[in-house]
């Protein structure tokens, strides 16, 4: 149980047009989501954090213009990045808190690698 | 001021050794919340050992345990008897407050590579 998918799992686009990614939990109904980034060789750093039903809180620095966050239902969140630019090529990580059992479990998805050209 | 420092870039083990992997976290609340993941090189964040700040007991998981130095502000990850799938990136990760909704902040990891 607890399964968190993403899709796609890498997407190449070219410079200037957006992207979405999913992400999905998908045998537990999630209330939060986060959304994370990591550059090649480096650590994951948080986006946003997404609740269902309501806007997102982005992290400072995060331009939230840019990466649009839409938390619709209690299993899907998606990210869309917008223009997207060379800059943006990263791993786009979500993660999903149940709304029930263990209260520290945040569940990862796979990750979606994003290439801009 | 670095949250949770990870100062190993890159540690080395033999097959079947144990291993520590150093974390010192800063945190000004009494409520606080220590985590380990392992990242293999396809990329997805796979939970390890969760380690709360009012636990008196070092988290155990199987071959996984926290050495947790409150006073310190250290939470190293012991993995014994290393197998060659644990060589992958180690991140330790601190949740100020209880919260599930409390955020997440990862340290910059440990490259672990086991050898036969």
């Amino acid at each position: 149980g607890a399964v968190v998918s993403q899709h796609p799992s890498w997407v190449i686009c070219k410079s200037g047009t957006s992207v979405k990614i999913e992400c999905r939990s998908l045998d537990f109904q999630a209330t939060t989501m986060f959304w994370y980034r990591q550059f090649p060789k480096q650590s994951l750093m948080l986006m946003a954090t997404s609740n269902e039903g309501s806007k997102a809180t982005y992290e400072q620095g995060v331009e939230k213009d840019k990466f649009l966050i839409n938390h619709a239902s209690l299993t899907l969140s998606t990210l869309t990045v917008t223009s997207a630019h060379p800059e943006d090529s990263s791993f786009y990580i979500c993660s999903a808190l149940p709304g029930t059992g263990i209260s520290y479990e945040q569940y990862f998805g796979p990750g979606t690698r994003l290439t801009v050209t | 001021a670095q949250k949770i420092t990870q100062t190993q870039p890159g540690m080395f083990v033999q097959e079947k050794e144990a291993v520590t992997l150093d974390c010192t976290y800063d945190t000004s609340d009494q409520s606080y919340g220590l985590f380990w993941y392992k990242q293999p090189s396809s990329g997805e964040m796979i939970f390890l050992i969760y380690q709360g700040s009012y636990d008196e007991q070092n988290a155990t998981e199987g071959r996984y345990s926290l050495n947790f130095q409150k006073a310190r502000k250290s939470a190293n990850l012991v993995i014994s008897a290393s197998q060659l799938g644990d060589s992958a990136m180690y991140f330790c990760a601190m949740r100020e407050g209880l919260g599930n909704t409390d955020k997440l902040i990862f340290g910059t990891g440990t490259r672990l590579q086991v050898f036969p």
